[in-house]
């Protein structure tokens, strides 16, 4: 079966745009997470959802940050007025359930903010 | 945001040496996971701990869930050249959310 898939694979953007980063999770997985890599750093969490619902979004680092998901499935996240700070990877994991130790990644989408 | 703190930062090795590192923590955890990391790819879940002292086995690969709960180890044996990547430690105690260790860049020279 399909992994999870992000897309686009690669984003430039000038500051100031507007971006939007698509994740389609495994099918069935019920829990989803977004994480933010920068160079030669670990992932920082960012958010997560639990059917359609983030119970949580601390980890969004700022106002600027939107994520959703419709239908317990697609997931977008989106940054407004991107700054070159945002210039990462975004990984977007699925688990077949919220606390399972079974986290499936996607290949990322690398954003560069010009 | 809050990371653990992993070492060494990177490694090159001659293939067919034994690699250790390890990664700590401030925080109590109760399970911890090892993941790799190939270029352009996302990563791939390796072992998985849940009980301090626990050992586990994938193959060449071994981890220790530290006694303190603060700690855990990762070590491969006869390392070959498609071990290289980057090794992440992650940690939870108990909810969704997962704190990621800083990584170490695995270099095997053939």
């Amino acid at each position: 079966g399909a992994g999870v898939s992000q897309s686009p694979s690669n984003k430039v953007t000038e500051k100031g745009k507007d971006v939007e980063l698509r994740c389609d999770p495994i099918s069935g997985h019920t829990a989803l997470y977004w994480y933010r890599q920068s160079l030669g750093q670990g992932l920082e969490f960012l958010i997560y959802f639990q059917g359609n619902s983030a119970p949580d979004k601390s980890g969004l680092p700022s106002d600027r940050f939107s994520a959703e998901r419709t239908g317990g499935s697609v997931s977008t996240l989106t940054i407004q007025r991107t700054q070159q700070e945002d210039s990462a990877v975004y990984l977007c994991a699925s688990s077949p359930w919220t606390g399972s130790y079974e986290q499936y990644f996607g290949p990322g989408t690398r954003l560069t903010v010009t | 945001g809050q990371q653990l703190n992993q070492s060494p930062q990177s490694m090159f090795i001659q293939e067919g040496e034994d690699v250790s590192m390890n990664c700590t923590s401030s925080s109590i955890f109760n399970t911890w996971l090892w993941y790799k990391q190939d270029p352009g790819e996302g990563p791939v879940l390796l072992i998985a701990l849940y009980k301090a002292g626990e050992l586990t086995s994938n193959g060449r690969l071994t981890a220790q869930f530290g006694i303190t709960r603060k700690d855990s180890f990762l070590n491969i044996s006869a390392s070959i050249p498609s071990d290289v990547g980057i090794y992440f430690c992650a940690g939870t105690s108990g909810t969704y959310k997962y704190i990621f260790g800083t990584g170490t860049r695995l270099k095997v020279l053939a």
